[in-house]
């Protein structure tokens, strides 16, 4: 197995300019998730989906648009990349729907800087 | 006030020293996370509980409930065990996390 794979691993953008993060899981996982790491934060919670067709808010969702077309796929949108999105972004899994009550599973992340 | 507070921010330590990381959490949660983060930036799950203890290897988490209170502990560190140690707590959907405990252990 794979695990969790993220796509690309480093991203550099032009304010304005929108892309799409990937994250892809082998595990049959119910629950995906995105987050955001900053400098002396912890990590926090942007969209997260508990199954296919299934997503939600997390803590910071403004500027980041989610869809889960498949089990095995949880792309991250940015619509119009700011430099206050200048990142590390981590795609999780779990197994469970109720992903909080389950083991995470974290992919490598990709570090983005937007110029 | 974060939901999670973790302490200490930084540890530094002697190889072979015993380590305690605090995690207090302010919120209902239904499981405590003890995650390890690599200098190279990979996150691992170590430990997740509800309840009492558990121990792998050189590692042992602990939970109080009614304390709101988790501890990771580290036996005879090893400069290996050098990461970002982060507690993160949920209750069903969403995890929220501390800012996590560097750890340098010197040989």
């Amino acid at each position: 197995n794979a695990g969790v794979t993220q796509t690309p691993k480093f991203q550099v953008l032009k304010t304005g300019q929108s892309m799409t993060l990937q994250c892809a899981q082998d595990m049959n996982h119910e629950y995906m998730s995105w987050y955001r790491q900053d400098p002396g934060m912890g990590l926090r919670l942007i969209h997260y989906s508990v199954g296919a067709g299934i997503t939600d808010q997390g803590e910071v969702p403004n500027g980041y648009n989610v869809s889960r077309s498949t089990t095995e796929d949880f792309p991250l949108r940015l619509l119009s990349a700011a430099p206050s999105q200048t990142s590390v972004y981590f795609c999780a899994s779990s197994a469970a729907s109720g992903g909080a009550r389950d083991t995470q599973y974290f992919g490598p992340g990709t570090r983005l800087t937007v110029l | 006030k974060n939901e999670v507070e973790q302490s200490p921010q930084n540890l530094t330590a002697q190889e072979g020293e015993f380590i305690t990381i605090n995690c207090s959490y302010s919120v209902g949660i239904s499981a405590l996370h003890w995650l390890q983060q690599h200098p190279g930036g990979g996150i691992v799950s170590l430990f997740m509980l509800s309840s009492g203890k558990k121990k792998h290897g050189r590692l042992i988490a602990t939970i109080n409930i009614q304390e709101k209170h988790s501890s990771l502990h580290i036996t005879a560190s090893h400069p290996r065990d050098s990461a970002v140690y982060i507690c993160a707590g949920g209750g069903s959907e969403k995890l929220v996390f501390g800012k996590g405990t560097k750890l340098t252990v010197n040989p």
